[in-house]
């Protein structure tokens, strides 16, 4: 079936570091891919999103590229700040499964100043 | 403009009770979906109704039930409930035509307590 799989956080970096969070999925057909993010005391928003292979989500400095041949949409930004402190959310959604929307489990990302 | 609302924010039942939590869609948003997000579990799709109809259903025994409303709010009801029911609930909701594919906004969510 399909599923989502992310790395386990939390994941602490220094305030300008470079940010990876990695993503695979398994899918029957063919997924759009999302991230979402939560920060503190928020709900979960939208970050980006690839809807087709090869696709980059791109927002706020955060991008994500949709590569078929890995099963991935790793998340990367160039240079974290603190307010980038949240829990990032990788999820698809598969057409070719009725629909059903599947997340990860979450990566907790703490930017010291 | 509005986003997702959800009522009530926190809910405190006891075992074999029932739970309702209603949530409130953006303006113009047909499509409403509902995630649990449980200590460990991370988020699990629940159900999805568009158009007052329910289109498809996570992995969840038939005590986790719902309805679409015609103004498009919705409400899910969870009968029985059990220790494990103990979650944050959230609430999307997106524009019709393609579901889950479409973007999602999500509400605050509603914490449920079972005692």
């Amino acid at each position: 079936g399909d599923s989502v799989t992310q790395m386990e956080g939390p994941v602490t970096l220094s305030e300008e570091a470079f940010l990876t969070i990695n993503c695979t999925y398994t899918a029957t057909g063919y997924p759009s891919l999302f991230w979402y993010v939560q920060y503190p005391g928020e709900g979960l928003q939208l970050l980006l999103k690839a809807t087709k292979a090869d696709d980059k989500g791109s927002n706020k400095g955060f991008e994500a590229t949709y590569r078929k041949e890995t099963t991935s949409f790793h998340l990367e930004k160039g240079s974290v700040q603190v307010s980038d402190s949240a829990v990032y959310f990788c999820a698809l959604s598969d057409r070719s499964n009725f629909n059903k929307f599947y997340f990860g489990s979450g990566t907790k990302l703490n930017v010291k100043p | 403009e509005a986003g997702v609302t959800q009522s009530p924010t926190h809910l405190i039942k006891t075992r074999g009770q029932q739970a309702t939590l209603r949530c409130s869609p953006i303006s113009g948003h047909t499509s409403v979906y509902w995630y649990q997000q449980a200590l460990g579990l991370g988020l699990q799709f629940l159900l999805w109704y568009d158009e007052g109809e329910e289109r498809n259903r996570g992995n969840f025994p038939p005590r986790f039930s719902g309805r679409q409303f015609p103004n498009y709010s919705s409400e899910l009801n969870v009968n029985a409930l059990e220790l494990e029911d103990s979650a944050l609930y959230l609430c999307a909701s997106s524009l019709a035509g393609q579901g889950p594919q479409e973007t999602q906004y999500f509400g605050p969510g509603t914490r449920l307590l079972v005692l």
